[in-house]
């Protein structure tokens, strides 16, 4: 199994809708979970994290994060097509390093 | 701060030539870490540094691989000799403190080996 895994996609939605990205992890003792964001031939860049069980909201992002389930999610509400690119779920094993997904493109038609 | 910067930002190369790879992280930050991202594995960690000082090396693929950090302000990743399956971004990233994970990545060095 691999440590984070997410849906490749793309995930198609029209603008305006709420983009739902989902991300399962492996390891139990999995501490703080991340969100960063890349567009196409950039690098990551940070949205959010969530340490907590529950949800963490940012703007139009939330972050939803269930530990019994090793499950996390964001949702971006009022999609743009400035919101299309590829997102990447980390987590943290309580090490100073992350560990990455493979990352969900999302793709936001107007 | 003007970022985290590497260069070069592509490298062309062909197989068995020495590779070198640069970065500067942003002034005051403690952690620096090298990945490699490829569509096959994702965004993959391969040395971090705490302090200048190499902390965990695990994911460096094999002994052509070395990291550097001579000073608080420059990291090098060299490959010698490089190989075609060494092909991929190569982004550095830096953080401070108790913020370890919140990363800040250079633009990433697109490295291709014939």
């Amino acid at each position: 199994q691999k440590e984070v895994e997410q849906n490749s996609g793309p995930l198609s939605v029209p603008e305006g809708a709420i983009a739902s990205l989902n991300c399962t992890y492996s390891d139990r003792g999995s501490q703080s979970f991340f969100w960063y964001r890349q567009y196409s031939g950039k690098s990551p860049e940070l949205i959010m994290f969530i340490y907590s069980n529950g949800d963490k909201e940012d703007g139009r992002f939330t972050a939803q994060l269930n530990k019994a389930s090793q499950y996390v999610s964001l949702l971006i509400r009022d999609s743009q097509p400035s919101d299309s690119a590829t997102y990447l779920c980390a987590v943290n094993r309580g090490y100073s390093t992350l560990t990455f997904g493979k990352g969900t493109m999302l793709l936001v038609s107007p | 701060d003007a970022g985290v910067i590497q260069s070069p930002r592509h490298e062309v190369t062909e197989m068995g030539q020495e590779v070198t790879l640069r970065c500067k992280p942003i002034s005051g930050h403690d952690y620096l870490f090298w990945y490699r991202q490829t569509m096959m594995r994702g965004l993959e960690l391969l040395i971090y540094f705490n302090n200048n000082v190499p902390i965990d090396d695990s994911g460096m693929p094999e002994d052509r691989f070395s990291a550097k950090m001579p000073n608080a302000s420059f990291s090098t990743l060299k490959i010698q000799p490089s190989e075609p399956r060494d092909s991929a971004v190569y982004f550095c990233a830096s953080s401070y403190g108790s913020g370890a994970n919140v990363l800040t990545f250079g633009a990433g060095s697109r490295l291709t080996v014939l």
